[in-house]
């Protein structure tokens, strides 16, 4: 069993350019949601895919959009990057509609916004 | 709104003592609390969970207590290990919209001294 992967490991953009991030989630898993971890800080929610629709989002501007595609793998996309954007981003997967407790990380992936 | 409050941002233990690592919680609709671990250039990692209508769960050196009315939880590593040294983060689940997020706690440090 793989786990949840995640790729890019790391990635520098700059300003204004579009980014996209790809998670497969572990074997059995059809939920992903994605995080937004900063320097010092917990993971921040940004949003879930579950049968290929967002049921949850958090605090997080249009500029993330996502999608999950029939083998529950996901995309995170953002666009007009920001300084601010540049963070540890990760994908966790749950089994279920409702899903146990316990979500399974990915190793995730840096962005770095210059 | 922090919703998950880890207040230490550090700890030292020696090895073989007890690590006492402490969150608080603010949203009583929670009904889950995880416990995850991370290494440096690593996801979280999940280590152990606890239901809001239990008050302990025990997994081999780690204990984790649920005092509700105090809104707080705490994870016991007994004896601590050098191995333990990492950051943990406390994380809530909120299952107030019918579906499910994780809101996470800003991580405590811990470094177990041999």
């Amino acid at each position: 069993d793989a786990g949840v992967t995640q790729s890019p490991t790391h990635l520098i953009k700059t300003r204004g350019q579009q980014v996209t991030l790809r998670c497969s989630p572990k074997s059995g898993h059809d939920t992903v949601s994605w995080y937004q971890q900063a320097l010092g800080q917990g993971p921040q929610f940004i949003f879930q895919y579950y049968e290929e629709e967002e049921r949850q989002r958090g605090n997080f501007p249009d500029r993330f959009s996502g999608h999950q595609f029939p083998n529950y793998s996901s995309e995170l996309n953002v666009n007009a990057l920001l300084l601010g954007d540049s963070a540890l981003y990760l994908c966790a997967s749950s089994p279920g509609r409702r899903g146990k407790e316990t979500q399974y990380f990915g190793p995730g992936t840096r962005l770095l916004v210059l | 709104d922090q919703q998950v409050k880890q207040n230490s941002p550090s700890l030292s233990v020696q090895e073989g003592r007890i690590s006492i690592l402490n969150c608080d919680y603010t949203n009583s609709m929670f009904d889950y609390f995880l416990w995850y671990k991370k290494y440096p250039a690593e996801g979280p990692t999940f280590l152990i969970s606890i239901s809001s209508i239990k008050d302990k769960n025990e997994d081999g050196r780690f204990t984790v207590f649920l005092n509700k009315s105090a809104k707080h939880l705490s994870l016991h590593i007994v004896p601590s290990q050098p191995g333990d040294s990492a950051v943990y983060f406390c994380a809530a689940r909120d299952v107030t919209s019918g579906t499910y997020k994780y809101i996470f706690g800003t991580g405590t440090r811990l470094k177990v001294l041999a």
